[in-house]
């Protein structure tokens, strides 16, 4: 069975410091990774998703991945972050060739300060 | 276009009772899953479906059930609702089954006292 660990509950930065929220996930058989936002009282919104290709991944509002097939991660980055980032942010994967069920990570509070 | 909707958007319970909770995915969308948040467990997946029929579910006891609509609308049901059960259920659609992106609802928050 797949499973998604986000190695850090809540990560506080400053505004304009870079950020990397750490994913790994532990599968028998080769899945397809994603990254979402969750903003308070709101849905889901997806951030970027690592199908197959390139390692490197680009999202929306400036966020990125890199896929890393020998350390089974999956971290998600920006290089400078805004107060309007702060929201909690989920890793999840889903098995290639099966269920498109999603399993996420227990997600990731990142709080921007002033 | 208009994204998933769910309605109630809140629900207040009683233990014992049971309780329907709708889904209306966008337009075009075939595929609908659902979801449980809770603080304790985080985001576990309850069932999938696609074309009326459920092609998958998650690890959570009969009380759960749901169907799916030939309009895609689909329908979660709890019934004998236990304490555990307050949690935030989150409905998301997709074209099809698939490594499609799935667009997330913004959840119906069900309270059981």
């Amino acid at each position: 069975a797949q499973s998604v660990t986000q190695l850090d509950s809540q990560v506080p930065v400053f505004e304009e410091a870079p950020v990397e929220l750490r994913c790994n996930y532990s599968s028998s058989v080769s899945v397809y990774l994603f990254w979402y936002v969750q903003y308070p009282n709101q849905g889901l919104q997806l951030l970027l998703k690592y199908l197959s290709g390139s390692t490197l991944v680009k999202g929306i509002n400036g966020f990125e991945a890199e896929f890393n097939k020998s350390q089974t991660s999956f971290h998600l980055r920006k290089p400078s972050v805004h107060i309007s980032d702060t929201a909690e942010y989920f890793c999840a994967a889903s098995l290639q060739g099966g269920s498109e069920k999603l399993v996420f990570g227990k997600g990731t509070k990142l709080t921007v300060n002033p | 276009k208009a994204g998933v909707t769910q309605t109630p958007r809140y629900l207040i319970k009683t233990r014992g009772q049971q309780v329907t909770l709708s889904c209306s995915p966008i337009s075009g969308h075939r595929s609908v899953s659902w979801y449980q948040q809770t603080p304790g467990q985080g985001l576990q997946f309850l069932f999938e479906y696609f074309s009326e029929t459920q092609r998958n579910k998650g690890n959570f006891p009969g009380r759960f059930s749901g169907r799916q609509f030939s309009n895609s609308r689909s329908e979660m049901n709890v019934s004998t609702l236990e304490l555990g059960d307050s949690a935030l259920y989150l409905c998301a659609s997709s074209l099809d089954p698939g490594p499609n992106e799935q667009f997330f609802g913004p959840g119906t928050r069900l309270t059981v006292l």
